[in-house]
């Protein structure tokens, strides 16, 4: 079946560490996305690429970065200088802006 | 700029009552809406969406919703909850554009009582 495989479902930063939350799609869609989701905050993007070796920042791309070297991977890398990084990471993909995004099913990221 | 309010963060019904979940928007171009459900640990699934054409849009689960364009909402209606509707719902809109993001609410959980 196709769809967005997000890895690992849990994960655990120590202090100064940098992280990376992989994200995979076997749906051929151009269009791939980085959410960050907090309780009461809704879904807040952070990176999106709408096509290989092309991205842009999204509204809270501090501390964080991408990169877009396959279609179907788009890894996010939260690095040391994101100070509050516990949250609940969702990445989606669309094959055209018009149409509704397809999620995984979530990294969680904890701080040890 | 576009934003999205939901009113009301948590709502509670009886199984077998109506659903209504509120959504309005602001769009500064003609909005493509949507509605998405998640469960505990999961991502979204969509539920429905609104391009264009009829107002009424049918989506999963028996769920419907309105586009009201004079009062910029997006209401999601179920006739009669179930328990497995239990479940925090996310609406959503985009710009119609090639350059409109995806803008979020802020979510409402549903608590469905027996």
């Amino acid at each position: 079946d196709g769809g967005i495989t997000q890895s690992p479902k849990y994960l655990f930063r120590k202090e100064g560490q940098n992280v990376t939350l992989s994200c995979e799609q076997n749906l051929n869609h151009d269009a791939m996305y980085w959410y960050r989701q907090d309780p009461g905050q809704g879904l807040r993007l952070i990176y999106y690429s709408q096509i290989v070796n092309d991205f842009q920042k999204g509204d809270i791309a501090e501390g964080y970065s991408v990169s877009r070297e396959k279609k179907e991977s788009f890894p996010l890398t939260v690095t040391s200088a994101q100070k509050n990084p516990t949250a609940f990471y969702l990445c989606a993909s669309t094959p055209h802006w018009a149409q509704p995004q397809h999620f995984g099913d979530g990294t969680r990221l904890s701080i040890l | 700029a576009q934003s999205v309010t939901q009113l009301g963060s948590h709502v509670s019904v009886s199984e077998g009552a109506l659903v209504l979940l509120r959504c309005n928007y602001s769009s500064s171009v003609p909005p493509y809406l949507f509605w998405y459900v998640q469960y505990p640990n999961q991502g979204l699934q969509l539920l429905l969406k609104y391009t264009t054409g009829a107002t009424l849009v049918k989506g999963i689960n028996g769920f419907e919703a309105e586009f009201k364009k004079s009062e910029t909402s997006f209401h999601l209606t179920k006739p009669s909850a179930h328990m497995s509707d239990a479940a925090e719902y996310f609406c959503a809109v985009k710009g119609g554009t090639s350059y409109g993001k995806l803008t979020f609410g802020q979510g409402t959980i549903l608590t469905v009582h027996p």
